[in-house]
């Protein structure tokens, strides 16, 4: 089944600790993406990547890492998280990137995260 | 810069009635053109996207959009709302020459019985 895969699923931490969540597509798609989701806001694209080793900032990208160092995975690194980090997290992929910008996006189910 | 806004934060219809959800974008760029639905405690789902072919697009269930151009709106209509329809909506970009995603604040649709 085509799917994106995101873990944990909720977490709850303290400021300071460093965590990851991972994210994992089997779908062979080149472009993935992040993005946080909060009340009254919509969806913030933190990171995306074009391909592997590529990658870019979106358009809140502070106090977060990504890499692309394979294809199927993208996890999103929270060096040292504070309370503003806790939000809702997707993680996306699409299957198409063309000269008019993305294709259909891919979701995951989504990682709800606490930093107290 | 670009942006997406979507007109109304909450949507409350009956059952049987017509959904108009409305979107407008500001763009130096052609854009392509999505909208995206949410379930409650669940990802976001494609419903239809429009990428610079036909104006009037049809996605699944029974959902449309049309781009207008003009008025930079990308409105999102039903004929007949059905209970299953109550999520929340959002109103995407893509913009050429880039693969940023802009995302409209979403709105809430609730359908009454």
């Amino acid at each position: 089944e085509a799917q994106v895969t995101q873990n944990p699923r909720y977490l709850i931490t303290v400021t300071g600790k460093k965590l990851t969540v991972t994210c994992s597509q089997n779908m062979n798609h080149e472009y993935m993406s992040w993005y946080r989701q909060d009340p009254g806001l919509g969806l913030r694209q933190i990171y995306y990547s074009m391909n592997v080793e590529v990658t870019d900032k979106g358009d809140v990208p502070e106090g977060y890492k990504v890499s692309r160092k394979e294809k199927r995975n993208f996890p999103l690194i929270l060096e040292s998280p504070s309370p503003n980090q806790t939000s809702l997290y997707f993680c996306a992929s699409s299957h198409q990137l063309t000269s008019i910008g993305t294709g259909e996006l891919f979701f995951g189910e989504g990682s709800r995260l606490t930093v107290l | 810069a670009q942006s997406v806004t979507q007109l109304d934060s909450h949507v409350s219809v009956s059952e049987g009635t017509p959904v108009l959800l409305r979107c407008n974008y500001s763009s130096s760029y052609s854009p392509s053109l999505f909208w995206y639905v949410q379930h409650p405690n669940k990802g976001l789902q494609l419903l239809l996207k429009y990428t610079s072919a036909a104006t009037l697009v049809k996605g699944i269930n029974g959902f449309e959009a049309e781009f207008k151009k003009s008025e930079t709106s990308f409105h999102l209509t039903k004929p007949s709302a059905h209970m299953s329809d109550a999520a929340e909506y959002f109103c995407v970009v893509s913009y050429t020459g880039g693969f940023k995603t802009i995302f409209g604040a979403g709105t809430r649709l609730f359908v009454k019985a």
